[in-house]
């Protein structure tokens, strides 16, 4: 089957600290990959994405490479500022399925 | 999040009560979706529709239902409400003309049931 799975949360970094959070997938056919960011109170933003291998998503100086060989998409950024504290989340959906399977989610708060 | 629209945000059920979650959106769009959001557990895709009419299963679809008679609404009914549904629950659409996968969602509707 299809399954996202994410690095148990919460993360608590200080503020400009390197941030990673890990992401590994199992999927049938050539599955498309994402993170969606959830900030308090609010529903699930799309942060970024990358449809094959190789592919590298970035979007709010966050970005993340579609490892094939390893099955991974890990969220990265080089300095974490107090306004990414959130729920980061890790999602794949199957080609030409428009469903999307999550991980549980990773609660990053950030202290300044 | 302009183009999908959830009523009410917030709701306290009795057990064995019956309530409807609403969503609309503007968007003119055939695909619309429901998940339910647990503490820790991500997001679960209860039911969703491809078009007017036409509905069908998530990985959560019990006690559960769901209607699509237009493009724009996709209301759903707990007929039973048990204290397991317990969640938050967003509608999301697709984005645009995105790839599969790129969802809008709607900003939730936190329902607690006692």
């Amino acid at each position: 089957g299809n399954s996202v799975t994410q690095m148990e949360g919460p993360v608590t970094l200080s503020e400009e600290a390197f941030l990673t959070i890990n992401c590994t997938y199992t999927a049938t056919g050539y599955p498309s990959l994402f993170w969606y960011v959830q900030y308090p109170g609010e529903g699930l933003q799309l942060l970024l994405k990358a449809t094959k291998a190789d592919d590298k998503g970035s979007n709010k100086g966050f970005e993340a490479t579609y490892r094939k060989e390893t099955t991974s998409f890990h969220l990265e950024k080089g300095s974490v500022q107090v306004s990414d504290s959130a729920v980061y989340f890790c999602a794949l959906s199957i080609q030409g399925a428009q469903k999307l399977v999550f991980g549980q989610g990773t609660r990053l708060t950030i202290n300044p | 999040n302009a183009g999908v629209t959830q009523t009410p945000k917030f709701r306290i059920l009795k057990i064995g009560q019956s309530m409807t979650l609403q969503c609309t959106q503007d968007m003119n769009h055939n695909y619309m979706y429901w998940y339910r959001q647990d503490p820790g557990m991500g997001l679960k895709l209860i039911y969703y529709s491809v078009g007017a009419g036409i509905t069908d299963k998530g990985e959560v679809p019990n006690g559960y239902n769901v209607s699509r008679s237009t493009t724009e609404d996709f209301p759903l009914r707990l007929e039973l409400a048990a204290p397991s549904q317990t969640s938050v629950y967003f509608c999301a659409i697709p984005r645009g003309d995105a790839i599969p996968g790129e969802l809008f969602f709607g900003e939730g509707s936190r329902l607690t049931v006692l």
